[in-house]
């Protein structure tokens, strides 16, 4: 099972607006509204940002939001702050042996 | 507050052994399916093995299966990893975490323990 495909890297102004992509196969994101997305800032544990492809957990900023069309979903941050600053994964439930799988990561630089 | 805290990682030559272990606080232990997820240094997350609530449903990557053992003890609150035949490709920090079905992700992570397998 491979990993899901990211890009490797992102950048923005405060302010703006950025979209990760991930894309899977229909072996996993495109069969599965079993998606999520993880914040990882540097030297830290990922943190759950997304789950079931849009909803967020208690806490966490609504400037995060998800979606998903096809084989690919997306991960878009609204009025990029500096805090936001981090890597960024998603993962996937997977039919194949795996279980689960996690994107290849993308690095979100604030400008 | 509820918490994970991984221990048993360091240093093991290739062939060796190693038990990683995780305390969980602050939540009902046994009604969570637990993983270990690894991430080798300045590279992604790699899921590695997960086990039910009860220790009925066991999983583990193929990276990983028939060397390592995933096993629980709930009335100590605490979840294992058993690697052995350990290669150099095992070199990660292995992080233990919580998987909710309310919300079908990993929504608790420890701090990770770093095991590193050189000569």
């Amino acid at each position: 099972q491979s990993a899901l495909t990211q890009p490797p890297s992102v950048s923005g102004s405060p302010g703006q607006s950025v979209t990760i992509s991930c894309t899977g196969t229909s072996s996993d994101v495109g069969s599965y509204n079993r998606v999520s997305w993880y914040q990882q800032p540097p030297g830290t544990a990922p943190k759950l940002m997304i789950y079931e492809v849009s909803n967020r957990p208690s806490g966490v900023p609504d400037r995060f939001s998800g979606s998903k069309s096809g084989n690919t979903a997306s991960l878009t941050i609204s009025g990029l702050q500096a805090e936001d600053e981090a890597d960024y994964y998603c993962s996937s439930y997977t039919s194949s042996s795996t279980f689960y799988v996690f994107g290849t990561g993308t690095k979100v630089t604030v400008l | 507050e509820v918490q994970l805290v991984e221990s048993g990682g360091g240093l093991v030559k290739p062939g060796g052994s190693l038990r990683l272990s995780c305390a969980a606080s602050g939540f009902t232990f046994s009604s969570y399916s637990m993983n270990w997820v690894r991430q080798a240094p300045g590279k992604g997350l790699e899921w590695v093995s997960s086990i039910s609530s009860s220790s009925s449903y066991i999983y583990y990557a193929d990276s990983v299966k028939g060397r390592f053992t995933i096993s629980r003890d709930n009335a100590k609150n605490s979840l294992y990893l058993q690697m052995n035949s350990l290669r150099a490709e095992d070199t990660a920090v292995y992080y233990c975490a919580r998987f909710n079905g309310k919300y079908d992700a990993f929504d608790i992570w420890g701090q990770g323990t770093m095991v590193t397998v050189s000569s």
